[in-house]
């Protein structure tokens, strides 16, 4: 059984620039969750991908905007971006089959936008 | 044992205390609760779940307990090991597997 996986590792980009991260979700899993951490703080959802429809959002712009995947891999995607963006963006897979809320995070992709 | 009544941003404890990391919950609706652990440069890791119905649930070495009342969470570490060492979130769920909403953060140093 695979983790969940997220690429790339670390990106730099800079103001006004769009961003792709891509994560692919533990086997078995159809659920994918994004979140943002900034630097001292916990994560903050983003939104939620389930069966390929987004299934709930946080307090997040609509510069940012997902993907997911038949495969149930997913997509974040962020437009126009901002000094502030800059944090790690964690990926949860988990299982709306199973019944349980257990969500797992793959190690997170570091943005830095100069 | 170290144990702290409200939540702290640091704790700090020997090898081979008992640790006790608290957490004030924001939602009186919220019927999931889960504890995960950060270590540096990588992602959460579940340690412990608990749904609303129950106040005690016990892991391997670790216990989380649920005070609905008050809304606190609190995760005790038996017998902390200098691996232990890392940042502690609780989070809630409103239903589970829906957005997980997380506390601040509790670093725990262990010196041997």
């Amino acid at each position: 059984e695979t983790g969940v996986t997220q690429s790339p590792t670390h990106l730099i980009k800079t103001r006004g620039q769009q961003v792709t991260l891509r994560c692919s979700s533990q086997s078995g899993h159809n659920t994918v969750s994004w979140y943002q951490q900034a630097l001292g703080q916990g994560p903050q959802f983003i939104f939620q991908y389930y069966r390929e429809e987004e299934n709930g959002r946080g307090n997040f712009p609509p510069r940012f905007s997902g993907l997911q995947f038949p495969n149930y891999s997913s997509e974040l995607n962020v437009n126009a971006l901002e000094l502030d963006d800059s944090a790690l963006y964690l990926c949860a897979s988990s299982s709306r089959l199973a019944g349980d809320g257990e969500q797992f995070f793959g190690p997170g992709t570091r943005l830095t936008v100069l | 044992g170290e144990s702290v009544g409200l939540h702290l941003p640091t704790l700090s404890v020997q090898e081979g205390d008992n640790s006790i990391i608290n957490c004030a919950y924001s939602n009186s609706a919220s019927d999931y609760f889960i504890w995960y652990k950060q270590e540096s440069g990588k992602g959460p890791q579940f340690i412990i779940d608990i749904r609303s119905n129950m106040d005690k649930r016990q892991g391997q070495r670790v216990t989380v307990l649920l005070n609905k009342t008050v809304k606190h969470l609190s995760l005790q570490i038996a017998a902390t090991q200098p691996g232990d060492s890392a940042v502690y979130f609780c989070a809630e769920n409103i239903q589970a597997g829906t957005a997980l909403i997380f506390g601040k953060g509790t670093t725990l140093s262990v010196s041997s």
